[in-house]
């Protein structure tokens, strides 16, 4: 079956430091995906998004590639925050607006 | 604007009860998905709903059931609750006709 993986279960970056989460997948056929952010005892938050037909896609502080050839994506957070320590997600969406999610990467910030 | 809300926020339950979970879809949204997340687990999709009918299911036992109201709201059901039933229930809206999935702040289920 699909499954979506991470390459790190855990992160730990110096506050102003960039942070890099990967993320690979396996169905060829996923069209869109997802990065979501998720805080202790909270439900994930909608960090950026990316369509098949691109390579790469720019927010505030954020930035997901796509590589497309080995069904991979990565999260850039720029100038780390200890506001930005949470577990992270890339989701992806197979049709239908039906998600995969990984198991996440824990990114915790020092100070 | 409302985002995605979800009722209760903690629940504690006995094995062999039912239980009752509740989701208000951000404003202007039509589909609604309940996702179960165990604890240091990714969210695993268990079904959606849209226009009131069950349009998706992920693999999750006929325990699992819900419904969708005309004003978009849903609700999750769970039966005969099991001990590994204990987790996170999420719920995430969009629309039909887009992508973008927002996700509720959980409810917490416990099941003694």
């Amino acid at each position: 079956g699909e499954s979506v993986g991470l390459h790190l279960p855990t992160l730990s970056v110096q506050e102003g430091d960039n942070s890099i989460i990967n993320c690979a997948y396996s169905n060829s056929a996923s069209d869109y995906f997802i990065w979501y952010k998720q805080e202790s005892g909270k439900g994930p938050q909608f960090i950026i998004d990316i369509r098949s037909n691109m390579d790469k896609r720019q927010g505030q502080r954020v930035t997901v590639l796509l590589n497309k050839t080995v069904k991979h994506l990565s999260l850039q957070i720029a100038a780390t925050q200890p506001g930005d320590s949470a577990v992270y997600f890339c989701a992806e969406n197979i049709g239908g607006n039906q998600f995969y999610f990984g198991t996440g990467t824990s990114l915790t910030v020092i100070p | 604007d409302a985002g995605v809300t979800q009722s209760p926020t903690h629940l504690i339950k006995t094995r062999g009860q039912q239980v009752t979970l509740r989701c208000s879809p951000k404003s202007g949204h039509d589909t609604v998905s309940w996702y179960q997340q165990a604890l240091g687990q990714g969210p695993q999709f268990i079904f959606q709903y849209y226009e009131e009918e069950e349009r998706q299911r992920g693999n999750f036992p006929d325990r699992f059931s819900g419904h969708q109201f005309p004003n978009y709201s849903s609700e999750l059901n769970v039966n005969a609750l099991l001990l590994g039933d204990s987790a996170l229930y999420l719920c995430a809206s969009s629309l039909a006709s887009g992508n973008e999935q927002f996700f509720g702040p959980g409810t917490r289920l416990t099941v003694l």
